[in-house]
């Protein structure tokens, strides 16, 4: 059973810019969430996708955008980056029958500069 | 808007001590969830917690619900310096996918 993966691992980028981050879920899983954990903080939730389809938002801005692919890989895309955005974003994925235990990828590390 | 508390936030321990950490959530919801986080590292899955009573336990933790008080807690037996690490509960609203986090509890074993 392959568990979840995301790519890149670290990135840099410049104030202004766009950046896209990717994620696999696990084996059997249908539904995937994103998470922005700021540095000492607790994630906070993103947005969820469940078959293809946005399935509920946290409170970020709409330059925050996602999609989640046939084989329910997902990517965040975030335009227009700002200092603040610099954080570690998690990806998690689960299987949507209720117990939703959601299994986290080893997030990407995004700097603002 | 749910909030979720844990206290302490930082808690510094014996190796072989007993100590408890506390979740409480402003809002219903019949599930929690605890994960473990390394430095570093992303959140690996401790215990799911899935109604009123539930108690789990896994080696030196045991983590209990109790949705009428909305609280949780995480009790740590005979601490080892393996168990350091921050520790978050999730809660997810009633009719709701998504997990509010805690804001985490920084335990230190020392040896």
């Amino acid at each position: 059973e392959t568990g979840v993966t995301q790519s890149p691992t670290h990135l840099i980028k410049t104030r202004g810019q766009q950046v896209t981050l990717r994620c696999s879920s696990q084996s059997g899983h249908n539904t995937v969430s994103w998470y922005q954990q700021a540095l000492g903080q607790g994630p906070q939730f993103i947005f969820q996708y469940y078959r293809e389809e946005e399935n509920g938002r946290g409170n970020f801005p709409p330059r925050f955008s996602g999609l989640q692919f046939p084989n329910y890989s997902s990517e965040l895309n975030v335009n227009a980056l700002e200092l603040d955005d610099s954080a570690l974003y998690l990806c998690a994925s689960s299987d949507w029958t209720g117990v939703d235990t959601q299994y986290f990828g080893p997030g990407t590390r995004l700097t603002v500069l | 808007e749910l909030k979720v508390e844990q206290n302490p936030l930082f808690l510094s321990m014996q190796e072989g001590k007993n100590y408890t950490i506390y979740c409480n959530y402003s809002t219903t919801s019949d599930r929690l969830y605890w994960y473990r986080q390394d430095p570093g590292k992303s959140l690996e899955s401790l215990f799911v917690l899935l109604s009123n009573g539930a108690v789990k336990q896994e080696g030196r933790l045991m983590a209990s619900l109790d949705t009428k008080a909305r609280l949780s807690t995480l009790h740590i037996t005979a601490a080892v310096h393996d168990l350091s690490a921050t520790y978050f509960c999730a809660v997810p609203p009633s009719g709701t996918y998504k997990y509010i986090f805690g804001t985490g509890t920084r335990l230190k074993v020392l040896a």
